[in-house]
Formats: C-alpha cells, structure tokens, sequence
C-alpha cells in the first residue's frame, strides 16, 4: 500500500526566504506526481504536475523535482511571499484504466510572515 | 469559467439522518472523483465514476454511496451519518488518463459536513 509522507508538518518563515519542501513515498511505481495548494476551508489547486519520466518542472517562483526511484519530490518556493501562507499537499498518482488514483500526504502548513 | 461547483459549500445534519451532497462539473470531463478529508488529514479518495462506470474503494464503508445521472452532475450519498462522518467532501473531476499524456484534476471547493 503506498503511503506518502510530508516534512515538515508546519514551517514558519520571513518574507523573502527561499524554502524546501519534502515528499516522500514508498512505493515507486507512480504515474505521476502532482503538488497541491490548500487554503484554509477551500479545495485543493493544481501547482505543479510531474510526469514519472521527467525530474523536474517549474512554474513562475515554484520548481518541484521528482527522484522516483529514491522515493522522494521536492517543492522549492523562491521569494517567499505572505499569499503563499497555505497547506501544500503532495499526492502520488496510480494510473488506472477508468481514472488517476490519487493518493496524498498529509501537508505542510506553510506560514509566511511580514 | 469551467469549473467544479459543490452545493452546498457547508451541510448540518443529524446523527442518522441522510444527507446527499451534490458535484456539478463545466469540464466535460468524463471521471469524477470523490474524496473525504477529515479534519489536519490527508484526503482519501471514496470512490470514482469513469462515464457510468463506478469504481469503490476497498475500504470506503457501505454508509457512503454515489450517483452519476448524466456527465455534468455526481452525487455523494450518506445514508446514516455519524459523528465521524464529519469532514469535508472534495469533488474532483478529470480527463481519462492515457499513457502518453497525464492531467491533473480539477477539485471543488469542498461541503464541509457536521453531524450533531
């Protein structure tokens, strides 16, 4: 059963900081990899979406990288700014015939502050 | 704007009493997907519909059905709330994978459901 771990559970940083966050998980035989933005009481947005084949992609101050076989992505935020103050949610994708199982982490609590 | 639209965005309802949450999809995209995410967890994926065909998972309880009338619309049924029902149900949708593209899905907002 994959399971997918996110560290750390909640990080506090200055306006302007660069900053990292992990994804793990466990099973490698992904589809895809996908990082979400959560806003608190809201659903869930699309950031970034890597493909099994590719390492990394990158959009505007984001850039997530994808190691499959160590089991391991990453999510760089450049520039940190407050707007960026969500939980961020990794999900690894199972692809199936009839859909894209999606199966997430449990987040960081990102906070950024003036 | 294409779009998920969850009604209604918050739902209370009593111990036993059944509820049903609705989904409602401008993409024409032919899987819709619902997902319960209880309180600092992570979402947890209940069941999918690809077209008419329906999808459960293993562990999702029997308390919990759905409802696929036509492409546009899918309805999450709870037949007898209890308390640790109470989460908030994601609904998302997306185009049916294939091995040389990949898509994202594209979530609502969410109904937060409290049972009392």
């Amino acid at each position: 059963k994959q399971e997918v771990t996110q560290i750390p559970a909640a990080l506090s940083v200055p306006e302007g900081e660069n900053l990292v966050l992990n994804c793990s998980f466990t099973d490698s035989a992904i589809y895809n990899l996908q990082w979400f933005r959560q806003d608190p009481g809201k659903g869930l947005t699309s950031l970034l979406l890597i493909q099994s084949s590719q390492r990394e992609q990158t959009s505007g101050r984001l850039n997530a990288s994808l190691d499959k076989s160590s089991g391991r992505s990453t999510l760089y935020i450049a520039a940190s700014q407050p707007g960026d103050s969500a939980t961020y949610l990794c999900a690894v994708s199972l692809f199936t015939g009839g859909g894209n199982k999606l199966t997430f982490g449990t987040g960081t609590q990102l906070k950024v502050e003036l | 704007d294409a779009m998920v639209i969850q009604n209604p965005r918050y739902q209370v309802t009593q111990f036993g009493k059944p509820v049903t949450l609705s989904c409602s999809q401008t993409l024409n995209h032919n899987v819709m997907y619902w997902y319960q995410q209880k309180s600092s967890q992570a979402p947890k994926l209940l069941f999918h519909y690809y077209d008419k065909d329906f999808n459960n998972e293993a562990d999702t309880p029997d308390n919990f059905q759905s409802r696929r009338p036509n492409t546009s619309f899918c309805f999450l049924d709870i037949r007898s709330p209890g308390l640790g029902d109470a989460a908030m149900y994601l609904c998302a949708t997306s185009r049916v994978p294939r091995q040389d593209y990949t898509d994202t899905q594209y979530f609502g907002p969410g109904t937060r459901l409290t049972v009392l």
